[in-house]
């Protein structure tokens, strides 16, 4: 069964560092061609992705986020950390992790989401 | 201009048709891209529904039912996503998406209400 669960603080001050781990199970990202994104969603709004890793370790970011973006991955406990840094009211959203399977292209399992409040 | 552009809301009535569309910014041809689907509904994270290329090249996402469909209108440079016998339960955001430039974008999504 495969399940992904974003953790991270509700609350971060502007110009704070935000830092998000998704642990999951069901599937290792040592297996070829797995991938996990990040994506978000300010309320009442569209999505937007966020972020990339890959099995191999390859990195892709959003080309609008990139300078403020590192994703990183620990295979051995089953996480994928993104941070964000240089916070900013309009940083409030949910954010969601989402796997890609293997040999897939499109974001099969989700976790449920972490609201981040971006205010002094 | 947005790269995907959908319409914010459409309304149509239980058992009816929904046409929801996706329109790709000029200059990128809907021809050259896979259309994804995904739909949300309140409180939850998206879902997939189905991708589409060609009818040669599609994908129904699991336990997804036939009545949705995928389809393109190369004319308007538009992905649709065809909901044919609208179920209450069909309420919910439809967004679309393709691997583009970021690599990835979102349409703005349509809330589809069923009255």
């Amino acid at each position: 069964q495969v399940t992904l669960k974003e953790s991270g603080p509700a609350l971060v001050k502007p110009t704070q560092t935000l830092t998000l781990t998704c642990t999951f199970s069901g599937f290792s990202l040592s297996t070829p061609l797995m991938r996990v994104n990040w994506i978000r969603q300010s309320p009442g709004k569209a999505l937007e992705w966020l972020a990339r890793i890959d099995w191999d370790d390859d990195k892709i970011y959003s080309t609008s986020l990139k300078t403020r973006l590192t994703i990183s991955k620990d295979t051995s406990t089953n996480r994928v950390v993104l941070t964000m840094t240089n916070m900013d009211p309009v940083d409030t959203a949910t954010y969601y992790c989402a796997r890609v399977r293997a040999g897939h292209d499109y974001f099969d399992y989700w976790g449920q989401g972490t609201l981040v409040t971006v205010s002094s | 201009q947005a790269v995907l552009t959908q319409p914010s809301s459409l309304s149509a009535s239980p058992g009816a048709s929904a046409s929801l569309t996706c329109t790709l910014r000029t200059g990128i041809n809907v021809a050259n891209y896979r259309i994804y689907w995904y739909q949300q509904k309140p409180g939850s994270p998206p879902h997939f529904l189905l991708s589409y290329k060609s009818d040669s090249d599609k994908q129904q996402g699991s336990g997804v039912p036939s009545r949705f469909s995928g389809s393109k209108d190369t004319s308007a440079n538009a992905g649709i996503l065809l909901i044919s016998g609208l179920r209450s339960e069909d309420e919910a955001d439809y967004y679309c998406m393709i691997y583009y430039g970021s690599p990835v974008v979102f349409g703005g999504g349509t809330k589809l209400t069923v009255l």
